[in-house]
């Protein structure tokens, strides 16, 4: 059974930058084929891709956000953990970590709301 | 990368048939077979629904297909239900080895 948690913080201030963690099980991220991306969705709107990591350490990133963007992976952890620098209040979001199953997201983490703000 | 079409609502009678379109070029949906679609009620995480253009994830309703025909994919739900009703998001691969989402699709259940 394949699950995906988000963490990190609810809160953050402009110009901060973000760290979010997803710790996931079912699956490894040694093993060929396999992937973890990242998607945000602000409050009444379309979700967004934004980076997403694969086995071979290979790495993709949203060309409008790439420049604030990293993304890592440690496998002995089962974890994929996704950085995001200035944030600005237009970041606020519910912020998704989900397998990737060809190519695209399969398995979805229940998603963790981040909001910018003073 | 610009975002999938889709229209922004649809609407149907249950036991009807609706049919979502999500349109884009032949570098994601035109390209390849890879256009997944999701569904989301609301405060809930997106659920898979359809990969592949056309294979259901076990545990999905057979009301539940997928189509395409040159740049377009279309999620088609029979026997329309109540619970049916959700925002509905397509995505494909593109010619970027990365992926892309549609703007998203409410459908209504009258």
């Amino acid at each position: 059974q394949i699950t995906l948690k988000e963490s990190g913080p609810t809160l953050v201030k402009p110009t901060q930058t973000l760290t979010l963690t997803c710790t996931f099980s079912g699956f490894s991220l040694s093993t060929s084929g396999v992937g973890v991306g990242w998607i945000r969705q602000p409050p009444g709107k379309a979700l967004e891709w934004l980076a997403l990591i694969y086995w071979n350490d290979d790495k993709r990133y949203s060309p409008s956000l790439k420049s604030r963007l990293t993304i890592t992976k440690d496998t002995s952890k089962n974890q994929v953990v996704l950085t995001m620098t200035n944030m600005d209040p237009v970041d606020t979001a519910t912020y998704y970590c989900a397998h990737m199953a060809d190519y695209l997201p399969g398995y979805w983490g229940q998603g963790t709301l981040v909001t910018v703000s003073s | 990368q610009s975002a999938l079409t889709q229209p922004a609502s649809v609407s149907g009678s249950p036991g009807q048939s609706i049919t979502i379109s999500c349109t884009g070029t032949s570098s994601d949906v035109g390209g390849y077979n890879y256009v997944s679609w999701y569904q989301q009620h609301p405060g809930k995480a997106p659920k898979l629904m359809i990969y592949d253009v056309s294979n259901r994830p076990s545990g999905v309703s057979n009301r539940f297909s997928g189509s395409k025909s040159g740049n377009t994919a279309s999620l088609t739900i029979s026997g329309l239900q109540a619970e049916d009703e959700a925002d509905y998001y397509c995505s494909s691969y593109t010619s970027s080895s990365t992926p892309v989402f549609g703007g998203g699709t409410k459908l209504t259940v009258l």
